[in-house]
């Protein structure tokens, strides 16, 4: 069974560029979560989406949005690019059914602004 | 305010040593607790999930148990290919279910 697919794995952009980050989540899976992680913060949730609509959201500016398709596929976009948002930038599926759900993460995809 | 702590932040053994990491939470209700391993560049993999505590589970030579404030990861003689990141993560039932607030993690380091 194909695990979750993050595209593209590496990407390079220039301060005040916009961005858009793409997620194929487990065949099945409804549910699919954002979250950026560097060295000192750690993980941090950025947004989940459930039925192509944001279910939660964390504490990041208005620039990081997202969306989800009919197909549980997510897309992730940052606009007006700073140096801070240099992160790997993960996003995770799951059932979210009844109960207890386990998340599976994607490889990532690394940002680097410069 | 929802909090996971982990400690240590990092840890050398030896091979054959064996030790246990430590995850410390502070949540409303407890939905569920996560284990996961991270590589160096790859993406969190999952370990094992916990709900109630008294609760453990077992894979291969890492055993994790839950109380009501914290949960420990045990690692059984460990192997160098052990070494990675644990990271330990909740779910309050406040939130939604892909709603996850992770701990920072413990390095693990295994010498042959």
């Amino acid at each position: 069974k194909a695990g979750v697919t993050q595209t593209p794995r590496y990407l390079i952009k220039t301060r005040g560029q916009q961005v858009t980050l793409s997620c194929s989540p487990i065949s099945g899976h409804r549910s699919v979560s954002w979250y950026q992680q560097t060295p000192g913060q750690g993980l941090q949730f950025l947004f989940e989406y459930f039925s192509e609509t944001q279910r939660n959201k964390g504490n990041f500016p208005g620039r990081f949005s997202g969306r989800q398709f009919s197909n549980s596929r997510s897309e992730m976009n940052v606009s007006t690019l700073e140096l801070g948002d240099s992160a790997l930038y993960l996003c995770a599926s799951s059932l979210a059914g009844q109960g207890i759900t386990e998340a599976f993460f994607g490889q990532g995809t690394r940002l680097t602004v410069v | 305010e929802d909090q996971v702590t982990q400690s240590p932040e990092a840890l050398r053994l030896q091979e054959g040593e064996s030790s246990s990491l430590n995850c410390s939470y502070t949540v409303s209700g407890l939905r569920g607790l996560f284990w996961y391993r991270q590589d160096p560049g790859k993406g969190p993999e999952f370990l094992f999930t916990l709900y109630s505590a008294g609760e453990e589970k077992e894979k291969e030579r890492l055993k994790a148990t839950l109380t009501k404030k914290e949960s420990f990861l045990h690692i059984t003689a460990p192997k160098p290919e052990d070494s990675a990141t644990y990271l330990c993560a909740v779910q309050d039932i406040r939130g939604s279910q892909g709603n996850l607030i992770f701990g920072k993690g413990t390095k693990l380091s295994v010498k042959p």
